[in-house]
């Protein structure tokens, strides 16, 4: 099992539409994750930090799950500017961050 | 917030020749940076770990004497890749972690786009 999964996608989605992606971890041991948005050919940029509690920011809403280890992010009201690469990031003991291999979102008119 | 500067946006290299990317915090200290290749469309590739002061940590499957890694300082780690081949193209990126102040948040460079013709 890979460390991190994320569902490649593509979610395809019209403007307006509430969209949650995944990411299943398999270490226990992680300690900090966190989704980053990746736009193409740019470097990813930290969208949210996903704390135990949720967390909200605006239409983003992250929520951790440690039992069923996964983290999830909700994306409601999706912009067509929403569209690009979501990637789950985690640290853990080592701090190496691990990447899952994102999820690719597309807002159409 | 935390910037992570990287040096150069885009490269053009001839073939066989070596390029250098800078990598450089700009308002924290990094004792541990890392390299990661992207092809298009994939996904980050870790290509190792570097350490202040110390040898860079390399991942299975990247040669250390292709891509050497310097960091000499706690705000600056370099990627030099020798001997360039066309195979070699791709989107480097650097990034750095931040301190337990910032959460752990992983920060990274602009990237880098080299290509070798």
């Amino acid at each position: 099992r890979k460390e991190v999964e994320q569902d490649p996608g593509p979610f395809n989605v019209p403007e307006g539409a509430t969209v949650a992606f995944n990411c299943t971890y398999s270490n226990s041991a992680s300690q900090s994750f966190f989704w980053y948005r990746q736009d193409c050919r740019k470097e990813p940029k930290l969208l949210m930090s996903v704390y135990s509690s949720g967390n909200e920011d605006g239409r983003f809403t992250a929520q951790l799950n440690r039992a069923s280890q996964y983290i999830s992010l909700l994306i409601r009201d999706s912009k067509l500017s929403d569209s690009a690469t979501y990637l789950c990031v985690l640290l853990g003991g080592s701090y190496i961050p691990t990447f899952g291999r994102g999820t690719s979102l597309i807002v159409h008119p | 917030g935390a910037v992570v500067s990287q040096h150069p946006s885009r490269v053009i290299c001839k073939s066989g020749t070596s390029v250098k990317i800078e990598c450089r915090s700009l308002d924290f200290q990094a004792t541990t940076m890392f390299w990661y290749r992207q092809f298009p469309k994939q996904s980050l590739m870790l290509m190792a770990t570097s350490n202040e002061g110390s040898k860079a940590t390399y991942e299975q499957g990247v040669e250390k004497d292709k891509f050497l890694i310097n960091h000499a300082s706690l705000t600056l780690s370099t990627l030099t890749v020798t001997s360039a081949h066309p195979e070699d193209s791709s989107f480097y990126i650097c990034s750095a972690r931040g301190g337990a102040e910032s959460g752990n948040t992983i920060y990274f460079g602009e990237g880098s786009w080299l290509t070798v013709v």
